[in-house]
């Protein structure tokens, strides 16, 4: 099993929808939990970290389930500029900080 | 404020030659990721340094890759022979890594690799 694991999607919605997505983790341990939004060809850009209360930043909700070990991005009427891959990021928060990326979740957001 | 920077931003080799890839990361951060990502796959963790403790070199393919991070700032990862299946976009990330702190990872725009 994947320390990490997301759907890859694609996920095609149209403009306006809402979508969601879903990230489990494995090691119980894990300590901070993020969102990253990396475009084609560009480098991964920090979109949310995930608060154990959750936390809502506009159109986006994340929130974290540790007894059930996932995390879950929402996001509400999409706009095009959201067509993206979306990577669960879980830092272990071990004396080391080992950090692991999901494979990401491509969304594509239609007219 | 500046960002985590990185060069070359793309580097043509032959199969066979060393390379070098720099990073200067976020003044202030302490600790620094470096990360490989082939096209179209994930992010695949390399190497991460932390202060002045050991680095974590668990992501490292094989002995042809090696890091070093002087002074606790600039990091250059250097693969030796370089092979075609070293072909990638090699990223570098920077955290404040405070105790209790969340370390939100800030990424610089990678160095595409391409070896021939």
């Amino acid at each position: 099993r994947k320390e990490v694991e997301q759907d890859p999607g694609p996920f095609n919605v149209p403009e306006g929808a809402t979508v969601a997505f879903n990230c489990t983790y494995s090691n119980s341990a894990s300590q901070s939990f993020f969102w990253y939004r990396q475009d084609c060809r560009k480098e991964p850009k920090l979109l949310m970290s995930v608060y154990s209360s959750g936390n809502e930043d506009g159109r986006f909700t994340a929130q974290l389930n540790r007894a059930s070990q996932y995390i879950s991005l929402l996001i509400r009427d999409s706009k095009l500029s959201d067509s993206a891959t979306y990577l669960c990021v879980v830092n272990m928060g071990t004396g080391g900080f080992k950090t692991i990326f999901g494979a990401g979740t491509r969304l594509f957001v239609k007219a | 404020g500046a960002g985590v920077s990185q060069s070359p931003s793309n580097k043509v080799t032959e199969k066979g030659k060393d390379v070098e890839l720099r990073c200067d990361p976020i003044s202030g951060h302490t600790a620094l990721y470096w990360y490989r990502q082939s096209l179209g796959q994930g992010l695949e963790f390399l190497i991460y340094f932390q202060g002045n403790s050991a680095p974590d070199k668990s992501g490292l393919p094989s002995d042809r890759f090696s890091a070093e991070r002087t002074g606790g700032s600039v990091s250059t990862l250097t693969i030796q022979r370089t092979q075609q299946e070293d072909s990638a976009v090699y990223l570098c990330a920077s955290s404040l890594a405070v105790a209790g702190g969340l370390h939100e990872q800030y990424f610089g725009p990678g160095t595409r690799l391409t070896v021939t």
